[in-house]
């Protein structure tokens, strides 16, 4: 079967730094998508990988390593206006998108 | 440029009662999806269109139905609501090109739907 794995729920405190893990197993690999979703809000992009690698965008960065079915979003110089849940997804090898849980990440002062 | 609009916002069914949700947008955007989110779940795909009279199944695809007649529109049906089906709705599209889907998804505001 196919399966992103997420941690549930992550704490950081406003200026830090927080690392959120996504491990993935799924049925072929075209790329993997972090999105931001604040609470009762859609989705929004943040970053595609697919190739192995950092990718930096402003505070936000995202790694991914294929042989190990692993990729992680870095964000820096937290703010308050960063607690949401942060979605991992694969696109498998018909090009769907298979989605993680999300990771909700609450900042505090 | 409005996006992706779906209507209506919030939405409270009885038991068999039919609905559709609506979603149109103004991208010119040939990909569209719907999802369904439910506590502590990923994003699960019911249907999706690769262009105006195309459509096909996603996961989770039992109780809905889709069509696409033209490019900005894309409307969900639920014909008879049960209480499984209660969710937060997503409608969004992506520009793809060769088959290959990996563009970006952007997607509407959601849908939150009760079935009681």
């Amino acid at each position: 079967g196919q399966n992103i794995d997420q941690p549930t729920e992550m704490t950081a405190t406003e200026g830090a730094i927080v690392q959120i893990n996504c491990t993935y197993q799924t049925s072929g690999f075209n790329g993997l998508f972090w999105y931001q979703q604040h609470a009762g809000e859609a989705p929004t992009f943040l970053s595609y990988n697919v190739l192995d690698g950092l990718e930096e965008k402003g505070r936000f960065s995202s790694f991914l390593s294929r042989s190990k079915g692993y990729s992680y979003l870095l964000l820096k110089e937290l703010q308050m206006k960063d607690s949401a849940s942060y979605l991992c997804a694969v696109l498998d090898s018909n090009y769907q998108l298979i989605w993680g849980a999300g990771t909700k990440l609450i900042i505090k002062p | 440029n409005a996006g992706v609009t779906q209507t209506p916002k919030f939405r409270i069914l009885k038991i068999g009662q039919s609905m559709t949700l609506q979603c149109t947008q103004d991208m010119n955007h040939n990909y569209m999806y719907w999802y369904r989110q439910d506590p502590g779940m990923g994003l699960k795909l019911i249907y999706y269109s690769v262009g105006a009279g195309i459509t096909d199944k996603g996961e989770v695809p039992n109780g809905y139905n889709v069509s696409r007649s033209t490019t900005e529109d894309f409307p969900l049906r639920l014909e008879l609501a049960a209480p499984s089906q209660t969710s937060v709705y997503f409608c969004a599209s992506s520009y793809s090109t060769g088959g290959t889907n990996t563009d970006t998804q952007y997607f509407g505001p959601g849908t939150r739907l009760t079935v009681l």
